[in-house]
């Protein structure tokens, strides 16, 4: 499997703020993901965060909106800019590991106001 | 739109039983597919995964594969109250390095 570690594990902000969260990896990983999971559904991607390179946004989810930094093989970082109460959601990092297995970080908890 | 669809349950079934889970999905070039357990307000934890047409046994938990109806599924032999979790289906659509796609969920119930 992977140890991988998110930052904050929760937060509590204001509508209109930007939230950074962060995603660390134990050894250097090449495929990294973020998803989104809303309240009783299921995970929702968000992008494919490529290193060196900008992220690869799926339908919906647009840079300004969440932009993500993936400076090396170990770390990323999501923000959620512009924050409403829709936002509220658990966002989760994953990796793939091994031959072609997927591994989710803890999740960071947000709720907005 | 590639998609994988489970039906939401719940599904209860009492200590000892068998669960039986199921999946489909739309995408027939798929060739990954595994099973997620998730906690209430846990992380998805994955518990299996399967990548050929058959059985894949795994102490109480057993993924059948049918490629063909574009079928997955986890059967959970006697069952525990420690099951009791939503269980993800999820699927790698056939394009290398792609994140998995995930169905919505089946929450498990398992009772005593």
């Amino acid at each position: 499997s992977a140890v991988i570690s998110q930052k904050p594990s929760r937060d509590i902000c204001q509508r209109g703020t930007s939230l950074t969260i962060q995603c660390q990896v134990d050894s250097q990983v090449t495929m990294m993901f973020w998803y989104r999971q809303q309240p009783g559904q299921s995970l929702t991607l968000i992008a494919t965060a490529n290193q060196g390179s900008e992220a690869t946004y799926e339908s919906g989810f647009v840079i300004d909106k969440f932009p993500i930094s993936r400076p090396n093989l170990t770390f990323s970082t999501l923000t959620v800019s512009n924050m409403s109460p829709e936002d509220s959601s658990i966002y989760l990092c994953s990796v793939v590991r091994g031959a072609d297995e997927q591994f989710f970080g803890p999740g960071t908890r947000l709720t907005v106001l | 739109q590639k998609e994988v669809e489970q039906n939401s349950g719940p599904l209860s079934v009492p200590e000892g039983a068998i669960a039986s889970l199921n999946c489909t999905y739309s995408d027939r070039g798929s060739q990954s597919f595994f099973w997620y357990r998730q906690y209430s307000g846990k992380s998805p934890e994955l518990i299996m995964s399967i990548y050929s047409n058959g059985d894949k046994e795994d102490g109480r938990f057993t993924a059948q594969l049918n490629k063909a109806s574009q079928y997955v599924s986890l059967l959970i032999r006697d069952s525990q109250p420690s099951d009791s979790a939503t269980y993800l289906c999820a699927v790698r659509p056939n394009q290398a390095g792609t994140a998995l796609i995930f169905g919505k969920g089946t929450t498990l119930s398992v009772s005593s």
